[in-house]
């Protein structure tokens, strides 16, 4: 599976638009982009998953470069309870590409 | 509810011991996987199953066994827990396809 790049940390007011960027610039035609979150002591929770096209859904958007080198997941109004841990993850298909390789992902903060 | 459980949610066992963790899913995914997660390593792969009877190896196997008899269930077992196996594990499923994994809530376990 390609690697994944994500910065450690970021911030974000409530209320607020949130972008997390994520880079996978050796991704191969025919891997998928999945986002999940973990907030803090509870299993992570999937969010959003795209392959070529931008997708939305009742939690979040996920925009995807033309190159698909890279993406970006945007929570339109952040709350705190969205603060949690993001990660992007590039998953293949098929066999035992179905399990997901974890890094370690993007802290976001939700301030008040 | 359909869904995914884990059980028990917090274990605390002595070295030597023989401990098993449940998992048990709702939907008949044909899917399933462990994953532990401890600081610093984020979660890493233990085993997975593609469906029942048939199991493999993820990246961190040694010192754990698993059994799938039956779709809905995948139990891990520890046949002699040791100290280093103290961790957060998740376990997940996902059916055919490129449908996102979904989580339960984890098992804290601590060996004394």
């Amino acid at each position: 599976d390609a690697k994944t790049t994500q910065p450690p940390s970021m911030d974000c007011a409530e209320g607020r638009a949130a972008n997390l960027p994520c880079n996978h610039s050796t991704i191969s035609g025919n891997e998928y982009v999945y986002w999940y979150r973990q907030i803090h002591s509870q299993g992570p929770q999937y969010i959003i998953h795209g392959l070529k096209n931008n997708e939305t859904n009742e939690m979040a958007s996920l925009i995807i470069t033309e190159d698909r080198k890279s993406s970006t997941l945007i929570l339109p109004h952040a709350t705190l309870r969205d603060t949690a841990v993001y990660y992007c993850i590039v998953r293949g298909r098929g066999g035992s590409n179905y399990k997901l390789t974890f890094g370690k992902g993007t802290l976001l903060t939700v301030n008040p | 509810d359909a869904g995914i459980t884990q059980s028990p949610r917090y274990k605390i066992t002595e070295t030597g011991r023989q401990v098993t963790l449940m998992c048990h899913q709702t939907w008949s995914h044909s899917y399933m996987f462990w994953y532990r997660q401890d600081l610093g390593h984020g979660l890493r792969l233990i085993y997975y199953s593609a469906a029942a009877d048939i199991t493999d190896k993820g990246e961190v196997p040694d010192g754990y066994v698993v059994s799938r008899s039956k779709t809905e269930n995948f139990p891990l077992t520890l046949e002699s827990a040791t100290r280093s196996q103290t961790s957060v594990y998740f376990c997940a499923s996902n059916p055919l396809g490129d449908q996102p994994q979904h989580f339960g809530d984890g098992t804290r376990l601590s060996i004394l």
